[in-house]
């Protein structure tokens, strides 16, 4: 079946530039995880979705950072006046209720110049 | 803090079995251990996890020690496609926000 898919695989923005990442999850996954990988480091946490619901938002590095999931599917993160250390992979997972896997997709590779 | 801690990078042969450690001695009678692999240019996939018992599964065995202080992820016949950086975590569960160290890179080879 289709898994977690992530548009666009690439994007490049000029500094101070907005960008909106979007995250398709599994269709059914209630839970939705926003991640931002540095090159060379292990993923870290930004933000977690329940349906529609932003329950924990503590890993978001600025008020830059902002992301949304109006009807507990799709997710979008805006990230806005992009910074050269915004650049990084951002990773969305999804998991369903009591599933103790979270099934991550291919990842937003984000180059700010 | 990751609270894991887990070599840096570590190498086998094709074939061969691998063992990969990691300790984790502050761990919660709670906390489950769950292991994740990052192919390179992939997103994070799930491995196995484990609470107290060994498990296996389809990929790997677990091997978790009697104190719960310490686990092992084993793959049985490394092959050149398990090539990949491999995280230990701890945690609650899959609805719970990932914990990701710096992870094991493996190098397999042929």
């Amino acid at each position: 079946g289709a898994g977690v898919s992530q548009s666009p695989r690439y994007k490049v923005a000029k500094r101070g530039q907005d960008v909106a990442l979007r995250c398709d999850p599994i269709s059914g996954h209630v839970s939705l995880f926003w991640y931002q990988q540095a090159l060379g480091q292990g993923p870290e946490f930004l933000t977690y979705f329940q349906n529609e619901a932003q329950l924990d938002k503590s890993g978001l590095p600025s008020d830059r950072f902002f992301a949304e999931r109006p009807e507990g599917s799709v997710s979008t993160l805006k990230i806005q006046r992009t910074q050269q250390e915004d650049s990084a992979v951002y990773l969305c997972a999804s998991s369903l209720p009591g599933d103790r896997e979270q099934y991550f997709g291919p990842g937003t590779r984000l180059t700010v110049t | 803090d990751a609270k894991t801690t887990q070599p840096n990078s570590m190498e086998s042969n094709e074939e061969e079995p691998v063992h990969l450690p990691c300790n984790h001695s502050t761990i919660s009678g709670t906390d489950y251990i769950h292991w994740y692999r990052q192919l390179p240019s992939q997103g994070p996939e799930y491995v196995i996890h484990g609470l107290t018992s060994n498990v296996n599964n389809r990929m790997a065995s677990l091997a978790i020690a009697e104190d719960r202080k310490s686990s092992t992820l084993i793959l049985h016949r490394a092959t050149l496609r398990d090539a990949a950086v491999y995280y230990c975590i701890r945690g609650d569960s899959g609805n719970t926000p990932l914990v990701f160290g710096k992870g094991t890179r493996l190098s397999v080879i042929a």
